[in-house]
């Protein structure tokens, strides 16, 4: 299995500009989460779906980041319009059946927004 | 009160000690409990889960569990470099949500 996979690995954007990060589930894992991680904050758990439906986006910051699953194999998160205090590590991780069995997670995308 | 504390670090042994990381959790109806390491630039990696009260080894790594007290703990025995790593703990919040802690620095020196 490759794992999970996300991409693009760094994007670097102007204030302003649109960003689409990508993710792709390990098969069979129903459960998919969006993480985001900063030095001050750590890691924040910003939205997670199950069997491809969105269950608790209470950690999305604000109206300018979405999120969308449109199929088991392929999740999405936004963010328009981007602003310097974005910039993160996003993670996107699977696992098969909840939080008690852990997650596996993706490599990461480096987003610097200047 | 913050869902998962860890001790402050950085943590610093020499090769070959014990390093001793801890853990506590608020959420007293956690049932499940995760250790991760994390290398500079890379991503959490699952190293130990834990279930019941108690201890769980696995290799050089001990896990040990104290529900009561709300209270887990990961030794790394016969460290070495290669352990010198942020160390995670994570426990499920309200049954959905794996929450992290804010991770101890763990550097070992040769």
């Amino acid at each position: 299995d490759a794992g999970v996979i996300q991409s693009p690995r760094h994007e670097v954007t102007e204030m302003g500009q649109e960003v689409t990060l990508r993710c792709k589930p390990i098969s069979g894992h129903d459960y998919l989460f969006w993480y985001r991680q900063t030095m001050m904050r750590g890691l924040e758990l910003l939205i997670y779906f199950n069997n491809n439906v969105p269950i608790d986006d209470s950690g999305m910051p604000e109206d300018r980041f979405s999120a969308k699953m449109p199929n088991a194999s392929f999740s999405t998160l936004k963010i328009q319009p981007s602003e310097p205090r974005d910039s993160a590590v996003y993670f996107c991780a699977s696992n098969p059946g909840g939080p008690n069995y852990g997650y596996t997670f993706g490599s990461g995308t480096r987003l610097t927004v200047v | 009160q913050k869902e998962v504390e860890q001790n402050s670090g950085p943590l610093s042994v020499p090769e070959g000690a014990i390093a001793s990381l801890n853990c506590t959790y608020s959420d007293r109806g956690s049932q499940s409990f995760f250790w991760y390491r994390q290398y500079s630039g890379k991503s959490p990696e699952l190293i130990m889960f834990i279930y019941s009260n108690g201890d769980k080894e696995d290799g050089r790594f001990t896990a040990q569990l104290n529900k009561a007290s709300q209270y887990v703990s990961l030794l790394i025995r016969d460290s070495q470099p290669s352990d010198s790593a942020t160390y995670l703990c994570a426990v499920p919040h309200n049954d959905y949500k794996l929450s992290f802690g804010a991770g101890t620095t763990v550097t070992v020196r040769a």
